[in-house]
């Protein structure tokens, strides 16, 4: 069955923390992205990737950083720059970044700061 | 910029009867595609419908259509017979080429509605 995993479904992480989320595809899509979803409230895009060994910052960058080395994986850190990371986290992929592809998301990880 | 207007926080509707969900965005590129997401309450969206700036028929999807007013800026999502498992938050987004700055191809996302269906 192809589809878009996240590891883990809950994440807790301490003050100071650099914490790594998970997001794999074998859907053989070129392009992934990290979304963040605040309570009530919609997406909104961390990082994105058109191609392995690229990415592009999107509107929330600031306090996480992403690699692209193999095209079927997109791992999220959460450094501790990130001021106020808890929140749900929703990776998703598409054939490529075209306007008119859709994206199809993964089950999520929601990561709270104690 | 784009934006993503969805004015109906919460909506109800009797189980088997139609609802509609508005959705109005604004953009300023004439290519762009409309998608509708579900997202109940386990936390994944799930994809139901697009349709593209340049479509001259609206979109349907089994129960799912989409009412496409390029004129009005407007793609409101229709579910026919609804059922208790259509009970979630719906949200609407755009992709448009240029989305500004580097966040080329994003998806831009409006607040959501709840949807509520009755027995």
């Amino acid at each position: 069955d192809g589809g878009i995993t996240q590891s883990p479904k809950y994440l807790f992480r301490k003050e100071g923390q650099n914490v790594t989320l998970s997001c794999e595809q074998n859907l053989n899509h070129d392009a992934m992205y990290w979304y963040r979803q605040d309570p009530g409230q919609g997406l909104r895009l961390i990082y994105y990737s058109q191609i392995v060994n690229d990415f592009q910052k999107g509107d929330i960058a600031e306090g996480y950083s992403v690699s692209r080395e193999k095209k079927e994986s997109f791992p999220l850190t959460v450094t501790s720059a990130q001021k106020n990371p808890t929140a749900f986290y929703l990776c998703a992929s598409s054939i490529d970044s075209s306007y008119t592809d859709t994206q199809y998301f993964g089950p999520g990880t929601r990561l709270t700061v104690l | 910029a784009q934006k993503i207007t969805q004015t109906q926080p919460g909506m109800f509707v009797q189980e088997k009867e139609a609802v509609t969900l508005d959705c109005t965005y604004d953009t300023s590129d004439p290519s762009y595609g409309l998608f509708w997401y579900k997202q109940p309450s386990s936390g994944e969206m799930i994809f139901l419908i697009y349709q593209g700036s340049y479509d001259q028929q609206n979109a349907t999807e089994g129960r799912y259509s989409l009412n496409f007013q390029k004129a009005r800026k407007s793609a409101n999502l229709v579910i026919s017979a609804s059922q208790l498992g259509d009970s979630a938050m719906y949200f609407c987004a755009m992709r448009a080429p240029y989305a500004g700055g580097t966040s080329y191809g994003k998806l831009t996302f409006g607040q959501g509605t709840i949807l509520t269906v009755h027995p």
